[in-house]
């Protein structure tokens, strides 16, 4: 079974720096999807950024970007120029792209990031 | 509305009752996927609905909770006589489907259930 690692319960930042929040995962599949997801204390799921295994090039979006070490299965998130409403759990999760395989995605415990001003 | 939508936002109850919890998805979605979330975790899958068909309930810890979705859209989880290990955030998300496609999951905001 996939599992989702994320060691870092907690991380700051201060406002306008650069934060990265690591994510490991185990799996035997070649071709896979990675997914971040914001929790804000509004307790929405948002999605902030996904990721194809199948794809070298790394995701971005905006200020997020992702560092995708596939030999290493490792998903990192890095978010630039952090602004106080940046400030929430965020959630690494994995899905098979294996045609008739499961739907579901596979969440880590999630890091709660805090920005400081 | 334009997002997945869960009904109640909070629902308290003594233990040993039952619960019934709604989800809207978004419409046009074809997918259906409900999670918990204990504090401090992160969601664990329960079940998926491919239309109206269950495709996947290996996550439903035990024979009382259960889920339908009987016409392709709105769907209900049901948990018969409630334990307070049942306490947690229940997620509704929904997804265009085509299986196999990076489809995104978009999540509700979730019902928060407290077991006295």
């Amino acid at each position: 079974a996939q599992t989702v690692t994320q060691s870092q319960p907690e991380m700051s930042v201060q406002e306008a720096e650069t934060v990265t929040l690591s994510c490991t995962y185990d799996t035997s599949e070649s071709d896979y999807y990675l997914f971040w997801y914001k929790q804000p204390p509004s307790r929405q799921m948002i999605l902030v950024i996904r990721q194809e295994a199948y794809k070298q090039q790394n995701a971005t979006e905006n200020r997020f970007s992702v560092n995708f070490q596939k030999a290493a299965k490792s998903f990192s998130l890095k978010i630039s120029d952090s602004q106080l409403g940046d400030a929430a759990m965020y959630f690494c999760a994995y899905r098979t792209r294996l045609q008739g395989g499961s739907e579901k995605l596979v969440f880590g415990k999630g890091t709660k990031l805090t920005v400081n001003p | 509305g334009a997002g997945v939508s869960q009904s109640p936002r909070y629902k308290v109850t003594k233990r040993g009752q039952d619960v019934a919890l709604r989800c809207d998805p978004i419409s046009g979605h074809v997918s259906l996927y409900w999670y918990r979330q204990a504090l401090g975790q992160g969601p664990e899958f329960l079940t998926y609905f491919n239309y109206e068909a269950q495709q996947d309930k290996s996550g439903l810890p035990n024979d009382r909770f259960s889920a339908e979705r009987p016409e392709g859209s709105i769907s209900t989880l049901t948990i018969q006589r409630t334990e307070q290990r049942d306490s947690a955030m229940y997620r509704c998300a929904s997804s265009l489907g085509a299986r196999g496609r990076n489809q995104p999951q978009h999540f509700g905001d979730g019902t928060r259930l407290s077991i006295l």
